[in-house]
């Protein structure tokens, strides 16, 4: 069975770093692409970007380009994102998915999600 | 950047009835369209992609339809659990980009 599963909720204050991990299960996590989307409170959808663990190819969406880190690590079938300094405005639900094939594709397997709250 | 636009932002459907949610693209997308249904506190699940293929384990009920820029997810018989909002998604160019949803609230 296919799984992500995505590391627990954080409070953070602005200016601190944060990294969070997306852990696959159930399939071959370097032949498929991971991305991330970025759902601020009670907004929709955003693609902030994905990886191809495989050779860590990554591609930011422009919005994100500079803003957050994507990376992986095969040998433990995880995927990460990352903030050096965050704001008060990443405050969201993150969640990492899968590409079905290639990443100019429909994504089939969702990570529950996880909440990042920043406040002073 | 594709835009995609779905209409209406809340459709107010009653338990049984067919419910008609629209999405258009800024240019074309040829079929390369997907739709999300998300819950209250759950994450995003894929219903249809390749604008018409019913993704496993979706119900019978959920179709999709149309290519280029202007498609259509039907609920042909709305269920109580159907209750919540659509996303449709375009997969054709970079960057990926999602509607901003439309919510299906009980009438």
């Amino acid at each position: 069975e296919v799984q992500l599963v995505q590391s627990g909720a954080e409070v953070k204050k602005p200016g601190e770093s944060l990294k969070i991990s997306c852990k696959s299960s159930g399939y071959s996590f370097s032949s498929y692409w991971i991305g991330w989307v970025r759902q601020m409170p009670g907004k929709g959808l955003e693609w902030m970007g994905i990886i191809f663990p495989s050779d860590s190819d990554t591609r930011y969406s422009p919005s994100f380009q500079g803003q957050v880190t994507i990376s992986a690590d095969k040998s433990i079938g995880t995927a990460s994102l990352q903030w050096s300094s965050l704001k008060a405005s990443d405050t969201a639900i993150y969640y990492c998915a899968r590409g079905a094939s290639g990443y100019y594709t429909w994504w089939d397997y969702w990570g529950q999600g996880t909440l990042v709250t920043v406040s002073s | 950047e594709i835009v995609m636009t779905q209409s209406p932002a809340t459709l107010s459907v009653s338990p049984g009835e067919r419910a008609t949610l629209s999405c258009r693209a800024s240019q074309s997308v040829s079929n390369n369209l997907a739709w999300y249904q998300q819950k209250p506190g759950q994450a995003p699940r894929l219903l249809i992609y390749g604008a018409s293929t019913v993704a496993t384990g979706i119900p019978a009920r959920f179709s999709g339809s149309g290519s280029g820029t202007e498609f259509t997810l039907t609920i042909s018989t709305l269920q109580s659990e159907d209750f919540a909002v659509y996303y449709c998604q375009q997969y054709l160019y970079w960057p990926l980009t999602f509607g901003g949803g439309t919510k299906v609230e009980i009438k």
